[in-house]
């Protein structure tokens, strides 16, 4: 079944320690998009990539980065994860950069305690 | 960059009409978007605006005023599955979407 999968569900994470959150879309979307919710606050775009080998930053970038290796894949790393970063993150695609409709995958709910 | 306002909370009674509206002020407009999210789900796209107007799709209609930074989506014969929150998303010249807070609908029966 077509989508987009993201890995792992859920995570608790010890302050400081480095954690990758998976993204893998196999729609052949150019355009890949992470975002973070937190109540109140609505979705905020972390990083996104308009195709393969580019990377840019959306509002909320700092402690975390990205890469696009390739079409499918686009991993969030945070390199020492902190507390204010207890959030849940969806991964989207979008055929096009942005002009089109964005699919999110089913999200990741990460705690760092 | 965007400003964007919607209700954060509203209930209505099964089969009833509910309006959310959604206020926007943008450096730079090229759509809006209505998506709806169950709790613990993912967002699901509902609807797309970039023309002002009306945008019909079965029993979800959402309406656009440029000139007003004005949206709102209806939702008609509201049915307990229709319990969710929905997200107002304006994307800007550079194609990024900024999303509102949403706004939790509860339909009781």
């Amino acid at each position: 079944i077509a989508g987009i999968t993201q890995a792992p569900t859920s995570q608790i994470l010890a302050a400081g320690r480095r954690m990758t959150l998976r993204c893998t879309q196999d729609m052949r979307h150019n355009a890949m998009y992470w975002y973070r919710q937190d109540l109140g606050l609505g979705l905020r775009l972390i990083h996104y990539s308009n195709t393969a080998g580019t990377t840019g930053k959306g509002e909320v970038p700092d402690g975390y980065s990205v890469s696009r290796a390739n079409t499918d894949d686009f991993p969030l790393t945070l390199a020492s994860a902190v507390p204010s970063q207890t959030s849940v993150y969806f991964c989207a695609s979008s055929t096009l950069a942005g002009a089109d409709t964005q699919y999110f995958g089913p999200g990741t709910r990460l705690t760092v305690l | 960059g965007q400003n964007i306002d919607q209700p954060t909370e509203m209930t209505a009674t099964e089969g009833a009409i509910v309006q959310i509206n959604c206020t926007y002020q943008t450096s730079g407009f090229n759509g809006l978007f209505w998506y709806q999210q169950h709790a613990g789900e993912a967002p699901t796209f509902l609807s797309y605006n970039v023309l002002d107007g009306l945008e019909e799709k079965g029993r979800f209609s959402s309406f656009l005023s440029r000139s007003k930074g004005y949206s709102y989506l209806l939702l008609k014969e509201l049915q307990m599955k229709d319990s969710a929150s929905y997200l107002c998303a304006v994307r800007d010249s550079d194609y990024k979407l900024s999303f509102g807070a949403g706004t939790t609908v509860t339909v009781r029966a």
